[in-house]
Formats: structure tokens, C-alpha cells, sequence
């Protein structure tokens, strides 16, 4: 079945880059996502790259996809103490209404 | 505020009673999702809705969960004879439908149960 997988915590000092990683099984995965969710707040699409795409730059985000070994990452550069979230990966499939989740990495962002 | 808004934010209620949750999505998006979200864990599929059609029901949705949308506009899911594994934060999600593929999806702020 879906699945999607991701480390749990990552903690960087501020002014570092992040790279949160995560690994997907679907092989028919057409989109994939980016979510932030901060505490009290609902989740906030971050960014998403197609599955043509190798790569995907938005300011201070980069995405890259490795779709041979199902590897998506995102790097925030110059982390903010503002950053400090959660970051779920997703994925949805062609004609897909249907978003899996992973498990969500905790940012900690140090000062 | 145009956003999705979900109603009521949090609900704390005995265990073996009815809870019943509102969605008010984006006004011009046709699909409509419900997730469950556990701590630790991200949202999980629960239910769409494209209009007022439901279109798949995760195994997740036991027959004690409901969801409709009756006029293709708000939607409510209900939960009867709670059980403390319900405990959850239920999420809604709206999106355009208008790129069959392409699927990015609003969520609300979240209704928060706690069954005791």
C-alpha cells in the first residue's frame, strides 16, 4: 500500500540550512507536498513538485525529488527561529483526491 | 476571512455520545476532504466529497462515522457512540477540482475531540 516515511526530529542552529527528508513507496505518485503546521494553526501547503521534476527552488526552499529511490527532501535555507514546525511530506497520484501523510519531522530551530 | 472554517474547534464528550462537526469550505472549491489526525501521527484519509457526491470512504470510516454534504456547500461528520480511541484532532480540506490532477488542498483549523 502508500506509505511515507520521514525522520521525526531535526534541530539546527538558526542562520544553518535544514534538509528534511522522506522516502515514499507509491510509484504511480504524481504530486508531491510540502505541508507546514504550526502549533493552533491548520496546515499550510509549502510547496510541491511534480514527479517530471528533478528539483524545485522557492526562495529560501529547495525541493528535490529523486523518483528512481522514492526520495523527496526539502532544504530551508538560512533557517529562522520562525521555522521551527512541523513538515509533513505528501503524496497524491494522478486524478488522485486522495493525499497520504507522512508522519511529520518536528523542526527545531536554535537561537 | 475567506479560509476553510470548521466548527465547533474543540469538543470534549462522554464516551457513548453523538458529536457532530461542521465545514464550511472555500465557496468556489468543489471537492471536500475530512482527515483524522492522532498526536505524532499526520492527518489520515477519511472521506471525499466532489459536490455533494461522496466518493470513497477510507476503511478508516467505521458505520459509526457519517459525513454528508447535502447541498455541495457545507459538509458535517458525525460520530456516534464515541469511543476513546476517537480522541482526535479532525481536519477538513477543501480544493478547486478545476486541474484533475494537480490537488492542493486548504485545511481548516481543525475540530479537537476528546472522549472521555
Amino acid at each position: 500500500g502508500e506509505d511515507v516515511e520521514q525522520s521525526l526530529f531535526l534541530s539546527v542552529r538558526e542562520g544553518d540550512s535544514s534538509v528534511i527528508n522522506c522516502t515514499y513507496t507509491d510509484s504511480s505518485s504524481t504530486y508531491l507536498y510540502w505541508y507546514k503546521q504550526e502549533p493552533g494553526a491548520g496546515l499550510q501547503l509549502l510547496t510541491y513538485i511534480f514527479s517530471n521534476m528533478d528539483m524545485k527552488q522557492d526562495q529560501r526552499l529547495t525541493v528535490l525529488l529523486n523518483k528512481k529511490d522514492k526520495h523527496l527532501s526539502l532544504r530551508i535555507a538560512d533557517t529562522q527561529t520562525g521555522d521551527s514546525a512541523i513538515y509533513f511530506c505528501a503524496e497524491s497520484s494522478t486524478g488522485g483526491f486522495k493525499t497520504i501523510f507522512g508522519a511529520g519531522t518536528r523542526l527545531f530551530v536554535k537561537a | 476571512d475567506t479560509g476553510v472554517s470548521q466548527d465547533p474547534r474543540h469538543k470534549i464528550t462522554k464516551r457513548g455520545q453523538n458529536v457532530t462537526f461542521r465545514c464550511d469550505p472555500i465557496s468556489e472549491h468543489n471537492r471536500l476532504y475530512w482527515y483524522r489526525q492522532t498526536l505524532g501521527q499526520g492527518p489520515e484519509f477519511l472521506t471525499y466529497f466532489q459536490n455533494e457526491a461522496q466518493l470513497e470512504k477510507s476503511r478508516l470510516l467505521s458505520d459509526r462515522f457519517s459525513a454528508e454534504r447535502p447541498k455541495g456547500s457545507f459538509s458535517t461528520l458525525e460520530i456516534q457512540r464515541t469511543e476513546q480511541g476517537d480522541s482526535a484532532m479532525y481536519l477538513c480540506a477543501s480544493s478547486s477540482g478545476r486541474d484533475s490532477s494537480y490537488n492542493e488542498q486548504f485545511f481548516g483549523p481543525g475540530t479537537r475531540l476528546t472522549v472521555l
